[in-house]
């Protein structure tokens, strides 16, 4: 699976969007990129995943660049229920793929 | 809405003791895994399981832990003789097969305290 870069922490006024960058230059043609997110010590929360079009769903909309080397996730009106590390993760779009985690992007929404 | 659930939700055992972790993946998923966490560090790919058998595992899986199917809803990990250093997060996930995409549902986790 190729590596992913992300950065350590933001900030983010409620209400407001987050912008989490992802670097992933590395990706190959068939691999994914999924956003799954860790609130707390709960279980990993799938967010969304795209391949090289851009994606949008209830939770989220996931921007990926024409070269596939990064990708943004935007959170459109963060709450403080989206405090939480967020992690950028390619993977090949299989059953047997695993989910490899990095460190992931800790946000903070703030009041 | 459908979700996988882990018992118990947290173990305490004594260093050399065997415990059985218990996850019910979301009924018509075939794929499952389970992943572990240690305090303050990434999430940890263990091993893969699909159609009664291993599919991958990693090499943190070795012959101290099995998993097993034993019956339809079910899914367990075994872990013969705890070790101080097996205190972690365990998190049960399962897919679906058939698929246009392998998005892992995961469960709350169990937190295993090996003393």
């Amino acid at each position: 699976d190729a590596k992913t870069t992300q950065p350590p922490s933001m900030d983010c006024a409620e209400g407001r969007a987050a912008n989490l960058p992802c670097n992933h230059s590395t990706i190959s043609g068939n691999e994914y990129v999924y956003w799954y997110r860790q609130i707390h010590s709960q279980g990993p929360q799938y967010i969304i995943h795209g391949l090289k079009n851009n994606e949008t769903n209830e939770m989220a909309s996931l921007i990926i660049t024409e070269d596939r080397k990064s990708s943004t996730l935007i959170l459109p009106h963060a709450t403080l229920r989206d405090t939480a590390v967020y992690y950028c993760i390619v993977r090949v779009n299989t059953n047997a793929g695993k989910s490899t985690f990095g460190d992931g992007t800790t946000l903070t929404v703030k009041p | 809405e459908p979700e996988v659930t882990q018992t118990p939700s947290h173990q305490v055992t004594q260093m050399g003791q065997e415990v059985i972790l218990r996850c019910v993946p979301i009924s018509n998923h075939l794929y499952f895994y389970w992943y572990r966490q240690i305090l303050g560090q990434k999430v940890e790919f263990l091993v893969s399981f699909y159609n009664n058998e291993i599919s991958e595992k990693s090499e943190i899986f070795d012959d101290q832990f099995s998993v097993e199917r034993p019956d339809g809803s079910n899914f367990t990990l075994k872990i013969r003789s705890t070790k101080l250093e097996d205190s972690a997060m365990y998190f049960c996930a399962s897919s679906e097969i058939g698929q246009a995409y392998y998005e892992q549902y995961f469960g709350p986790g169990t937190r295993l305290t090996v003393t």
